[in-house]
């Protein structure tokens, strides 16, 4: 099962959007709405930002936003901040053979 | 507060077996509905699922990993772990544990641990 691609990295001023894609198959990400996304610091523990695509865990500023379009979902920021600097990952239930895939993840920088 | 700590050697020798344990505070490991997993990350950054375990020992395990790996469960101790057998260096990790919780979301994991680095080297 191949990873799912993103961006390698994706940039923004504060106060801009930014929308990370996240390409998938028909065997994953176009087959479930079981996506989620994950913020990482370095050193710190992962952080689940956006679960089934576009549901957000209690906590979690509505700055984040996510969708999905046939194979492809995409992670929103709105409203950059700098505190949003970090890596995310996108990851998709691909079924009980496989179970998940991850993406490649992207780099966002702030301005 | 729900936490999660991996521990475990940091440096295991090629064809050794790595063994983490994660433990786990501020919930209970026992509950219907929690699955408690492992993940790693490589070097180049990519992520994998490693596999997860129910409190009851039940366990669903990554099938390019489980010729290699087990996992077991502690409820006395609310620990669970890894082994993964006849490393190699291309096993050398950040090591997370994660829990999968059921009740709320579907395929997602809520809450993960800050991981340890495994490096596989001679």
């Amino acid at each position: 099962q191949s990873a799912l691609t993103q961006p390698a990295s994706v940039s923004g001023s504060p106060g801009q959007s930014i929308t990370i894609s996240c390409t998938g198959t028909s065997s994953d990400v176009g087959n479930y709405n079981l996506v989620s996304w994950y913020q990482l610091y370095p050193g710190e523990a992962p952080k689940l930002i956006i679960y089934e695509v576009s549901a957000r865990p209690s906590g979690v500023p509505d700055r984040f936003s996510g969708s999905k379009s046939g194979n492809t979902a995409s992670l929103t920021i709105s409203g950059l901040q700098a505190e949003d600097e970090a890596e995310y990952y996108c990851c998709s239930y691909a079924g009980s053979s496989t179970f998940y895939v991850f993406g490649t993840g992207t780099k966002v920088t702030v301005l | 507060q729900v936490q999660l700590q991996e521990s475990g050697p940091g440096l295991v020798k090629p064809s050794q077996t790595l063994s983490l344990t994660c433990s786990v505070s501020g919930t209970s490991i026992s509950r219907n509905n929690y699955f408690w997993a492992w993940f790693r990350q490589f070097p180049g950054k990519g992520l994998e699922w490693i596999g997860y375990i129910y409190f009851s020992g039940s366990t669903r395990y990554n099938p390019s990993l489980e010729s290699r790996i087990s996992m077991s469960v502690d409820t006395s101790t609310k620990k669970f772990s890894l082994r993964m057998n006849y490393v190699t260096a291309a096993d050398t990790a950040v090591y997370y544990c994660a829990r999968r919780n059921t009740v709320t979301m579907a395929e997602a994991f809520d809450y993960w641990g800050q991981g340890t680095l495994v490096t596989v080297s001679s």
